[in-house]
């Protein structure tokens, strides 16, 4: 059974570019959250979404934005960049949200650096 | 709000020296407590979920543990394949979803 898959695994962009990224959850899985990884702040909260609907939102300027497909794929976006962006962005999937967090699986993450 | 604090940021272990990692939480009414593991380019991987203080889980040579207001992970005669960042987390009971709480993780490097 494949993973969640996150592309592109490696991203450079420049401040004022927007990005966006992928996230393919395990087969079967219906939720997608997403999760900003920096040295010093650690695994922040971004967003989850189930069903095609956001479910929960972090502490983000509105500049991070998200969306999910009928087939539970999500993407997340971000416009405007700025340096403080540069960071590791993961993807977690699980069954059904909040009802069995045991199986929270992440991705390898898209590692963006803006430059 | 919730908050994590694991210690040590980092910690250098001999092969086979046991040692214990700690998560001091403040949370709202706790859901869950989560270890994970992450490696390096990796994403985190899961290894327990705690409920309620004085739970203990076990998973070949680590073992979690749980009281009202911290965790622990005991690694028994470490093996340097343990070298790894174990990352603490919690979920506020009355939070929908997946939304987790993380702390910044602890750096442990075992050596052969």
């Amino acid at each position: 059974k494949a993973g969640v898959t996150q592309t592109p695994r490696y991203l450079i962009k420049t401040r004022g570019q927007q990005v966006t990224l992928s996230c393919s959850p395990i087969s079967g899985h219906r939720s997608v959250s997403w999760y900003q990884q920096t040295p010093g702040q650690g695994l922040q909260f971004l967003f989850e979404y189930f069903s095609e609907t956001q479910r929960n939102k972090g502490n983000f300027p509105g500049r991070f934005s998200g969306r999910q497909f009928s087939n539970s794929r999500s993407e997340m976006n971000v416009s405007t960049l700025e340096l403080g962006d540069s960071a590791l962005y993961l993807c977690a999937s699980s069954l059904v949200p909040g009802m069995n967090n045991e199986k929270l699986f992440f991705g390898s993450g898209t590692q963006l650096s803006v430059l | 709000e919730d908050q994590v604090t694991q210690s040590p940021e980092a910690l250098r272990l001999q092969e086979g020296e046991s040692s214990s990692l700690n998560c001091s939480y403040t949370v709202s009414g706790l859901r869950g407590l989560f270890w994970y593991r992450q490696d390096p380019g990796k994403g985190p991987e899961f290894l327990f979920t705690l409920y309620s203080a004085g739970e203990e889980k076990e998973k070949e040579r680590l073992k979690a543990t749980l009281t009202k207001k911290e965790s622990f992970l005991h690694i028994t005669a470490p093996k340097p394949e343990d070298s790894a960042t174990y990352l603490c987390a919690v979920q506020a009971r009355g939070s929908s979803g997946d939304k987790l709480t993380f702390g910044t993780g602890t750096r442990l490097a075992v050596r052969p």
